[in-house]
């Protein structure tokens, strides 16, 4: 299979401690995108890298979130002391490139703050 | 800034019926549209996709879009509905150029009725 992978697909986690997850994109695609969706909502930008550049971020990211991706392959996205209100789906997303071909999805890590 | 609205939050249909999900766009440049399902814990898939080649765009099972300029609407349908076409589906704008940055709507949840 050579989509887009996630890990973990579900993370439980008590408030204050940090998650890490990990997106594997499609290995041809030099863009990769983070989405928060939470219930009800359509996903929410969160971040953009170009190769191994982060060349946007959201303002939704707040600095207990970091995200990397240090080889331009696979990316991680960091949240520190975490909150109730983080809890939400998290969806990777990876591109070609090339304009109008769209982003392909992962299956996203569920994340539950308890 | 690009947005996208999508009237109705919950759909049903009987199976065998028209599908019609409605999605209107705001975007200050030439758009590229999308349309998205999402099944149960699931990361998106696409369906279909407006790059500014054919107005009518056709996408997989069986759904298909309409780029409409004067009307800023992008509406999905599909003849003849599926049990297996439950789902939520998403609209989504980018830009052209730039990040390619997607914007999503709410969603519209369908249900298909036996």
């Amino acid at each position: 299979d050579t989509g887009v992978s996630q890990d973990p697909r579900h993370k439980i986690t008590k408030r204050g401690q940090n998650v890490t997850f990990r997106c594997d994109p499609i290995s041809e695609h030099n863009r990769l995108y983070w989405y928060r969706q939470t219930l009800g909502q359509g996903p929410e930008f969160l971040t953009y890298f170009q190769n191994e550049a982060q060349l946007e971020k959201s303002r939704l990211l707040s600095d207990r979130f970091s995200a990397e991706r240090p080889k331009g392959s696979f990316s991680t996205l960091e949240i520190q002391r975490t909150e109730q209100g983080d809890s939400a789906m998290y969806l990777c997303a990876s591109g070609p490139g090339l304009a109008g071909l769209g982003q392909f999805f992962g299956p996203g890590t569920r994340l539950t703050v308890l | 800034a690009q947005s996208v609205t999508q009237l109705g939050s919950h759909v049903s249909v009987s199976e065998g019926a028209l599908v019609l999900l409605r999605c209107n766009y705001s975007s200050s440049v030439p758009p590229y549209l999308f349309w998205y399902v999402q099944y149960p814990n699931q990361g998106l898939q696409l369906l279909l996709k407006y790059t500014s080649a054919a107005t009518l765009v056709k996408g997989i099972n069986g759904f298909e879009a309409e780029f409409k300029k004067s009307e800023t609407s992008f509406h999905l349908t599909k003849p003849s509905a599926h049990m297996s076409d439950a789902a939520e589906y998403f609209c989504a704008v980018s830009d052209s150029g730039g990040y390619q940055k997607v914007t999503f709507g709410t969603g519209t949840k369908l249900q298909v009725i036996p």
